[in-house]
This record gives C-alpha cells, sequence and structure tokens, in this order.
C-alpha cells in the first residue's frame, strides 16, 4: 500500500523561507515529484527527484532520502504568488500522491 | 501548444443520469489517467491507461468507468453518477511510465450531483 504524509497547512511571511516536508511508505519507488497547485487549477511540475541530494531551481529547492523515505521541498524569498497547495508524489507505476500542504503567505 | 483538454469545465447533474468527461492529449503520451480530488484527500488515481485499449483500475475505480480507443483520448464515465460523486476531477498524460516524465494535467471539471 501507499503512504504518504505531509503537514496540512503552513504560514509564512513573505520573504522568508518555509520547508514542506513529506514522509513516505511506499511499495514502490522510481523517483519523488513536487507539484503546486493554486486554489482551482490544475496542479503543475516543479521538480524530481530520483537519487538522493538536493536538486535546486531557482527560489525552489527539492531534497531527497530514499533510506529515510523522507523529502522536502524549500520555498526561498516567498512571495504572495506562492500561496498555494503543495503535493508530493511518488513515482511508482501510477503516481501517488499526498493529499498537499496549503501554504499561505502573509505580507 | 501542448496541452490535456478536458470538457466540460463544470457541470452539474441529477443522481442516475449518465455523463461523460472527455479527454484529449496533443503530445502523443502514452499513459493517461484519471484523479479525482476531495478537501483532505488529495488526489486519488480513479484509472488509468498505459497504452490504446490497455486500461486499469487505480485506487477509487467504483461507479467509473474508462476507454482508451485511440492514443490522444480518454473519457471518463459516470453509467449512474451518485452525490457521492461530488469532487473535482482531472485528467492527465505522462510520456509512459519507464520514463521519469512528469504528469500534465488538464485545467480540471468541477461536478455536482444532486
Amino acid at each position: 500500500g501507499q503512504n504518504i504524509d505531509q503537514p496540512t497547512e503552513m504560514t509564512a511571511t513573505e520573504g522568508a523561507i518555509v520547508q514542506i516536508n513529506c514522509t513516505y511508505q511506499t511499495s514502490g519507488f522510481n523517483g519523488l515529484f513536487w507539484y503546486q497547485q493554486h486554489a482551482g487549477e490544475a496542479p503543475t511540475f516543479l521538480s524530481y527527484n530520483v537519487l538522493d541530494g538536493l536538486e535546486e531551481k531557482g527560489r525552489f529547492s527539492s531534497f531527497l532520502s530514499r533510506s529515510k523515505g523522507y523529502s522536502y521541498l524549500l520555498l526561498k524569498e516567498l512571495q504572495m504568488k506562492d500561496s498555494a497547495s503543495y503535493l508530493c508524489a511518488v513515482n511508482d507505476y501510477k503516481l501517488s500522491f499526498g493529499a498537499g500542504t496549503t501554504v499561505t503567505v502573509r505580507a | 501548444e501542448a496541452q490535456v483538454t478536458q470538457n466540460p469545465r463544470y457541470l452539474i447533474t441529477v443522481t442516475g443520469k449518465k455523463l461523460t468527461v472527455t479527454c484529449s492529449q496533443n503530445m502523443n503520451h502514452e499513459y493517461m489517467s484519471w484523479y479525482r480530488q476531495d478537501p483532505g484527500l488529495g488526489l486519488r488515481q480513479i484509472y488509468y491507461s498505459m497504452n490504446v485499449e490497455v486500461t486499469d483500475k487505480g485506487d477509487v475505480p467504483e461507479g467509473y468507468k474508462v476507454s482508451r480507443k485511440e492514443k490522444r483520448n480518454f473519457p471518463l464515465i459516470l453509467e449512474s453518477p451518485s452525490p457521492n460523486q461530488t469532487s473535482l476531477y482531472f485528467c492527465a498524460s505522462r510520456t509512459d511510465i519507464t520514463l521519469n516524465s512528469p504528469l500534465h494535467f488538464g485545467n480540471g471539471t468541477r461536478l455536482t450531483v444532486t
């Protein structure tokens, strides 16, 4: 079975840094995706980690530890437009999603 | 423009009235999938298809049907909708399941069953 856990909500101030954790226990694992989803819109791809370590893409970074079943998404220099839900998804043969973390950025 | 197109965007129907939500992709993707999204439960997979004429159940297939007669189209059929199928539905596609390719999502269909 699949078990993917993320915090439900996080709040941070504009310009700050927020770290969204994702832990997983899944029957298969080929990598881990992070998606961003604004309210009422489709999820959009942010990052993908296959190997252990940190992947950096501008203000967003994602980390993976396969031995610990753990990943995080780091959002730096937060902007108001970063207010959204962030979904982690384990890439097995059918891509299983966590419930998502809603991030609210305050001015 | 590369995209996944779902129709309709919004649909209100009554219990028991058959409906179809269409999904089409223009990226020549082999893999297509349907998800429903409910508050607190995240995206749950309904059905997926790894290629033409190949479909399989996801985590919540009850009450739904799909077909994959052509590579680009993957309609979702609700033969007898019930109120517990009120949800936000997303169709998605990816190159295939062996490559580490991300899912591309359609814009969603908000379904209300009364």
